[in-house]
């Protein structure tokens, strides 16, 4: 067990919709990550956030958002549901920023299916 | 552009056998190199990591991984291989200056037999 909780497992809903991925990084990590993971991108980085603030941004669509919050939870908003957002989402946190705190701890998923 | 490779989708290998499975990276600056491995139906698990220093990390369950830098490669090894070592290898190179986003390579699925 990492440390790392995501909500929920499994999502399973319809084309244009929109849903909401929830993380909860380990107790004292202040940096949160999310991953995508699909069998035709591989695992590819979306968005980083470290203390609420944003610092990274990867392959994310406009369709899509995230937050941190102050208790240092994140969210991760889909909107507009396509058939090709159906993935594993990943959550991962480490303690900060800086090569030597970048170990990051990876949460189970959470498996969207879009249908 | 930073990437990593991992040129084998499957590696296998005889439960008790070494096994190696390979990684080559392209990044600008200082490479810094991870393993991660994913079970099925399981979140990515921390192996071990090249930051700087031995070329040689020793990392999780046995595990080491060979950083070379004349050949750019950073590949996984294990003297003698489980059943239970079956599963989703992920080599990463982290994009650092700030972003520290890792960029996974394709991974290679390690099928062990017994």
């Amino acid at each position: 067990d990492s440390g790392v909780t995501q909500t929920p497992k499994h999502l399973i809903t319809a084309t244009g919709q929109r849903v909401t991925l929830r993380c909860s990084p380990r107790s004292g990590d202040l940096s949160v990550y999310w991953y995508q993971q699909s069998l035709d991108q591989g695992l590819q980085f979306l968005i980083q956030y470290y203390n609420g603030e944003e610092r990274a941004k990867g392959n994310i669509l406009e369709r899509f958002s995230a937050q941190q919050f102050p208790d240092l939870h994140s969210e991760l908003n889909l909107s507009s549901l396509e058939l090709g957002d159906s993935a594993l989402y990943f959550c991962a946190s480490s303690v900060g920023l800086g090569i030597s705190y970048n170990e990051q701890f990876f949460g189970p998923g959470t498996r969207l299916t879009v249908l | 552009a930073q990437s990593v490779a991992q040129p084998e989708d499957q590696v296998n290998v005889a439960e008790g056998n070494p096994l190696t499975v390979k990684c080559t990276y392209s990044v600008s600056g200082n490479p810094y190199l991870f393993w991660y491995v994913q079970y099925p139906n399981r979140g990515l698990q921390f192996l071990l990591k090249y930051i700087t220093g031995d070329n040689l990390v020793k990392g999780s369950y046995g595990f080491e991984a060979e950083f070379n830098k004349s050949q750019t490669s950073f590949h996984l090894k294990k003297p003698s291989a489980l059943v239970s070592d079956s599963a989703l290898y992920f080599c990463a190179s982290l994009r650092g200056g700030g972003y520290n986003k890792l960029i996974f390579g394709a991974g290679t699925r390690l099928a062990v037999h017994p």
